[in-house]
């Protein structure tokens, strides 16, 4: 079946740097989803790239489709204490997603 | 976004008795829901995908016997454990589908604790 993997498990940033987190699938998808987990809440939708190569951006977040369908990232600049959480990638095919392990961040002050 | 609530938050329950958690789409109607289950630190499983009208479909090695699903309204499904044990003691998460999209919105979740 579909696999996603992202990498890496956990980023410890330090407040104003940048960091990336990578999402590979071993199939090509759909279409890939990305979705913010605060500690203690639910998963909360963040984006939905559809299109090879597509690159959508929210103020500090760029988000980015692989050419083939089958890699993404998500990058982040100037990290913010607000950007904590754990940041999962979601490749969807068939209506269904399949999340890869996430990516937890925590900010150094 | 979209509004999916999930009731009720937290249940602690003995061992031996069933649980039924629902999940409400509240402001759009949901032919497909999904039920997950998360444990500490980890990612989301998909357990079993819900269609309104229809038989739940349930991933590799989940119990549909353990997990009922029912999707009775195209706003309204419900999961239940049956005959909880500790091992079953997880945060189980219900999404819905935006209709004709890929797009799922997560509700609030439920911790399961089984004594």
């Amino acid at each position: 079946g579909q696999q996603v993997m992202q990498i890496p498990q956990y980023q410890h940033v330090q407040e104003g740097e940048d960091f990336t987190t990578y999402c590979n699938s071993s199939t090509t998808l759909s279409n890939i989803q990305w979705y913010k987990q605060r500690p203690g809440g639910h998963p909360v939708f963040l984006i939905q790239l559809v299109k090879s190569g597509e690159v959508k951006k929210q103020k500090r977040l760029t988000f980015q489709f692989g050419e083939a369908k089958k890699n993404s990232s998500l990058h982040i600049t100037a990290t913010q204490t607000t950007d904590v959480g754990t940041y999962f990638c979601a490749g969807g095919n068939d209506y269904k997603l399949s999340f890869g392990a996430g990516t937890t961040v925590t900010v150094r002050a | 976004g979209a509004v999916v609530s999930q009731h009720p938050s937290r249940v602690i329950c003995k061992s031996g008795t069933s649980v039924k958690i629902e999940c409400r789409s509240l402001d759009f109607q949901a032919t497909t829901m999904f039920w997950y289950r998360q444990f500490p630190k980890q990612s989301l499983m998909l357990m079993a995908t819900s269609n309104e009208g229809s038989k739940a479909t349930y991933e590799q090695g989940v119990e549909k016997d353990k997990f009922l699903i029912n999707h009775a309204s195209l706003t309204l499904s419900t999961l239940t454990v049956t005959s909880a044990h500790p091992e079953d003691s997880s945060f189980y998460i219900c999404s819905a589908r935006i209709p004709s999209t890929d797009t799922q919105y997560f509700g609030p979740g439920t911790r399961l604790t089984v004594l």
